[in-house]
């Protein structure tokens, strides 16, 4: 089946403790992204990928860092984690930048 | 950079009416225009799309329209029903190498049985 995963799902931590979110996509997709959703804010784009070894900035980025490696995955890290990085976020993929893009189930992080 | 704006951010109407929601989007080098249903507790999934060189298109109740001169794109869902009850958002990208994609606020629309 293809799809998006990403794992955890659910997180809970504290301020300054590094994690990371993982998303992988089986669909050999060149494009990924971050993104993070908060009320009233709609989907705001993180970090964004074309294709591996290539990263680019989205609208977000301070506070985060990424990585591509290899084409099936995308990892979020977060160095050192703040109350204000508490949010829903989303990896997503699709065959080039202008292609529909296929979302993961959502990872829903805690900072206190 | 590119900024969307989207209106209404919630929409109530009864089953079977009709449903618009517009965007507008400030950078006129934007090309990829694709609207997302968020259903609770899940990701986006992309419901209909559009590029900057056709000005309408249709899928079953679904359809989007784009105005490039005036810089918005508007999604109508005919026939409403229950589960079209969801979250919608609009976006816009510039679908080039080494372009992000950037999202409207979003809709919540409500269908009343």
């Amino acid at each position: 089946e293809a799809q998006v995963t990403q794992n955890p799902r659910y997180l809970i931590t504290v301020t300054g403790k590094k994690l990371t979110v993982t998303c992988s996509q089986n669909m050999n997709h060149e494009y990924m992204s971050w993104y993070r959703q908060d009320p009233g804010l709609g989907l705001r784009q993180i970090y964004y990928s074309m294709n591996v070894e290539v990263t680019d900035k989205g609208d977000v980025p301070e506070g985060y860092k990424v990585s591509r490696k290899e084409k099936r995955n995308f990892p979020l890290i977060l160095e050192s984690p703040s109350p204000n990085q508490t949010s829903l976020y989303f990896c997503a993929s699709s065959r080039t930048s202008g292609n529909e893009q296929f979302f993961g189930p959502g990872t829903r992080l805690t900072v206190l | 950079g590119e900024n969307v704006e989207q209106h209404p951010s919630t929409l109530s109407v009864q089953e079977g009416d009709s449903a618009v929601i517009k965007c507008t989007y400030s950078d006129s080098a934007s090309n990829y225009f694709p609207w997302y249903k968020q259903e609770l507790g899940k990701g986006p999934q992309l419901i209909i799309d559009i590029r900057s060189n056709v000005g309408e298109k249709k899928d079953q109740r679904i359809a989007v329209t784009l105005n490039k001169t005036a810089k918005h794109f508007s999604l109508h869902i005919t026939e409403t029903q229950p589960e079209d009850s969801a979250v919608y958002f609009c976006a816009a990208s510039k679908s080039n190498y080494g372009q992000n994609f950037v999202f409207g606020p979003g809709t919540r629309l409500s269908v009343l049985p």
